[in-house]
């Protein structure tokens, strides 16, 4: 069926290097995709989203990339810091279907 | 403002036992949703209420799992004759009705079922 996946299911990264997760999906009627970030013993929170139009979005530190083409979506974080370590999901939403769909997650851990 | 509350955070219940589990959304936020998350996996939906509209209620797994909410605030989720599959962190979310993209959640209840 449809699914939202992960291609690793943990990242260690250098502190102040750039982290790279990775997040595939198999629907392509999907109208967002969202990342969110998980510390542990806490309820996820909203990283940022991007519409299926788009290609690029960037926040604060945070680029998200969506490749329509091969159904990828990344999430980059710029020079990592101690509090990204992290359980990080993507998602996928619809207009008018305000539920989300989360994919499996990957643990990021960032070696001081 | 206040976040998304959730009580009790754990709760140890006995298998077969019947357990309530509340949620206190954030004020204003007519959007409300229940995901249960199984150790080191992701999280699955299950009930979604928005404002007076009737619940989706297609992700709950059996009919031993139940939710309700009053008006725009409080929900419970009530699980019945409790099994040790049940066991998971049982976390709350809400959001303004149309963004339901940025939800906002607590942070969950663990429930162990022994």
């Amino acid at each position: 069926g449809e699914s939202v996946g992960l291609h690793l299911p943990t990242l260690s990264v250098q502190e102040g290097d750039n982290s790279i997760i990775n997040c595939a999906y198999s629907n392509s009627a999907s109208d967002y995709f969202i990342w969110y970030k998980q510390e542990s013993g806490k309820g996820p929170q909203f990283i940022i989203d991007i519409r299926s139009n788009m290609d690029k979005r960037q926040g604060q530190r945070v680029t998200v990339l969506l490749n329509k083409t091969v159904k990828h979506l990344s999430l980059q974080i710029a020079a990592t810091q101690p509090g990204d370590s992290a359980v990080y999901f993507c998602a996928e939403a619809y207009f008018g279907n305000e539920k989300l769909t989360f994919g499996t997650g990957t643990r990021l851990t960032i070696i001081p | 403002g206040a976040g998304v509350s959730q009580s009790p955070s754990n709760k140890v219940t006995e298998k077969g036992k019947d357990v309530e589990l509340r949620c206190d959304p954030i004020s204003g936020h007519t959007a409300l949703y229940w995901y249960r998350q199984r150790l080191g996996q992701g999280l699955e939906f299950l009930i979604y209420f928005q404002g007076n509209s009737a619940p989706d209620k297609s992700g709950l797994p059996s009919d031993r799992f139940s939710a309700e909410r009053t008006g725009e605030s409080v929900s419970t989720l009530t699980i019945q004759r409790t099994q040790q599959e049940d066991s998971a962190v049982y976390l709350c979310a809400s959001s303004f009705v149309g963004q339901g993209r940025e939800q906002y959640f607590g942070p969950g209840t663990r429930l162990t079922v022994t």
